[in-house]
């Protein structure tokens, strides 16, 4: 399998440009997880999805954010409008989610940077 | 105050040495510990993963819980320049559902001189 896979690797963008971000999941995965990565705060989770559902969205920093997974194999965040304050590294997440004590790994995509000017 | 408190480093020991990576926590309700490597550019990927309280042995590497004092570590033995990285810790409580969610550490970044 490729992996994670996401894209664009790197997008720069102007202040108040609508930034998509995008997310192939490993096949077969059916948690997917966005992630937001700066020097200062460290990898939070933004938002994540299970079965292509929403569960826990409370770590979108604004309604300027927003996710959605249309199907089991593609994700998008979208910034709208983009700032400043928005530019770090946006990881996305997979994995196959089980209950008991399975161990839900989640495997990483290579992330994408965001420099918003 | 966070739930996952991570020393950043940077960390620099000379190749060979041991390292010792740790991480503080806050919520008694944890019970999965893991630990991240991330390379310079690249995503986070698993390095360890525990279960509750105890020892792990992965070649090299041995992951350390104690979960009365809040408590894990990471353990490298004979450090090699190519395991210069950011280590994130990472733990997850029960939840109802089948995801559990993950609580990372800031990272510490190491550099093992040659």
């Amino acid at each position: 399998d490729a992996g994670v896979i996401q894209s664009p690797r790197h997008e720069v963008t102007e202040m108040g440009q609508e930034v998509t971000l995008r997310c192939k999941p490993i096949s077969g995965h059916n948690s997917l997880f966005w992630y937001r990565q700066t020097m200062m705060r460290g990898l939070e989770l933004l938002i994540y999805f299970n079965n292509n559902v929403p569960i826990d969205d409370s770590g979108m920093p604004e309604d300027r954010f927003s996710a959605k997974m249309p199907n089991a194999s593609f994700s998008t965040l979208k910034i709208q409008p983009s700032e400043p304050r928005d530019s770090a590294v946006y990881f996305c997440a997979s994995s196959l989610a089980r209950g008991g004590r399975a161990r839900n790994i989640q495997y990483f995509g290579a992330g994408t940077r965001l420099s918003v000017l | 105050q966070k739930e996952v408190e991570q020393d950043p480093g940077p960390l620099s020991v000379p190749e060979g040495a041991i390292v010792s990576l740790n991480c503080t926590y806050s919520n008694s309700a944890f019970q999965y510990f893991m630990w991240y490597r991330q390379y310079s550019r690249k995503g986070p990927e698993l390095l360890m993963y525990t279960y509750s309280s105890g020892n792990k042995e992965d070649g090299r590497f041995t992951a350390q819980v104690d979960k009365s004092s809040k408590y894990i570590s990471l353990f490298i033995r004979d450090s090699q320049p190519s395991d210069s990285a950011t280590y994130l810790c990472a733990m997850s409580a029960r939840y109802g559902g089948a995801t559990n969610k993950l609580i990372f550490g800031t990272g510490t970044l190491l550099a093992v001189q040659p």
